[in-house]
């Protein structure tokens, strides 16, 4: 089957970890991104990555980290200098970042929760 | 700054209302319009507006943007208890060889039999 995995589906942080969380396609898309939603907000931009081994910051890069080694995976690390981490990251593709009108698909999300 | 305003944040209905969301927004360089149905995870894709007066349909739903006035709408006819989610809507702008998603906070509908 074609689509977006995303895990765990539930993760839990302590004070000072890091923790990664996983998304893979097999879509053959090029372009990945991370989004993280808040309850009664929209979904914000926090990395994205047109090609391997390149990505940019969203609008709420503080405390995140990405890589994009392959094609089809774009791992997310909440850094311990994220001070409010607890979230749904939602993690979607698309086929080109900068084709007009292509559309995102996303992944079933990861909900990071702090002990 | 690109912004997307959604309207009302939730709506409560019974089974067989039709319901009408809303979607207005500020951004530069527009390029298109999208809706997505949230239930409880991943957003699923419902329709993309570039054009406007053009209306969208899918079944009982369908979609209109209006690129004058900066707003599109989202139908529900005879809606049911499926139909309840969050409504995200999203706009698509570009800037230089970049483009760029901004979403609205949601619309809540809980569709009550």
């Amino acid at each position: 089957d074609g689509g977006i995995t995303q895990s765990p589906k539930y993760l839990f942080r302590k004070e000072g970890q890091n923790v990664t969380l996983s998304c893979e396609q097999n879509l053959n898309h090029d372009a990945m991104y991370w989004y993280r939603q808040d309850p009664g907000q929209g979904l914000r931009l926090i990395y994205y990555s047109q090609i391997v081994n390149d990505f940019q910051k969203g609008d709420i890069a503080e405390g995140y980290s990405v890589s994009r080694e392959k094609k089809e995976s774009f791992p997310l690390t909440v850094t311990s200098a994220q001070k409010n981490p607890t979230a749904f990251y939602l993690c979607a593709s698309s086929i080109s970042r900068t084709v007009i009108g292509e559309t995102q698909y996303f992944g079933p999300g990861t909900r990071l929760l702090v002990l | 700054e690109d912004k997307v305003v959604q309207s009302p944040l939730s709506l409560v209905v019974h089974e067989g209302d039709t319901v009408t969301l809303n979607c207005s927004y500020e951004v530069t360089n527009f390029r298109s319009l999208l809706w997505y149905k949230q239930e409880k995870k991943a957003p699923t894709f419902l329709f993309m507006l570039t054009s406007s007066g053009i209306e969208k349909k899918s079944g009982r739903l369908s979609s209109i943007l209006d690129k004058k006035e900066l707003f599109s709408i989202l139908n529900i006819t005879a809606t049911q208890t499926g139909d309840s989610a969050v409504y995200l809507c999203a706009v698509k702008a570009v800037t230089g060889a970049n483009s760029k998603l901004t979403f609205g906070k949601g619309i809540t509908l809980s569709v009550r039999p």
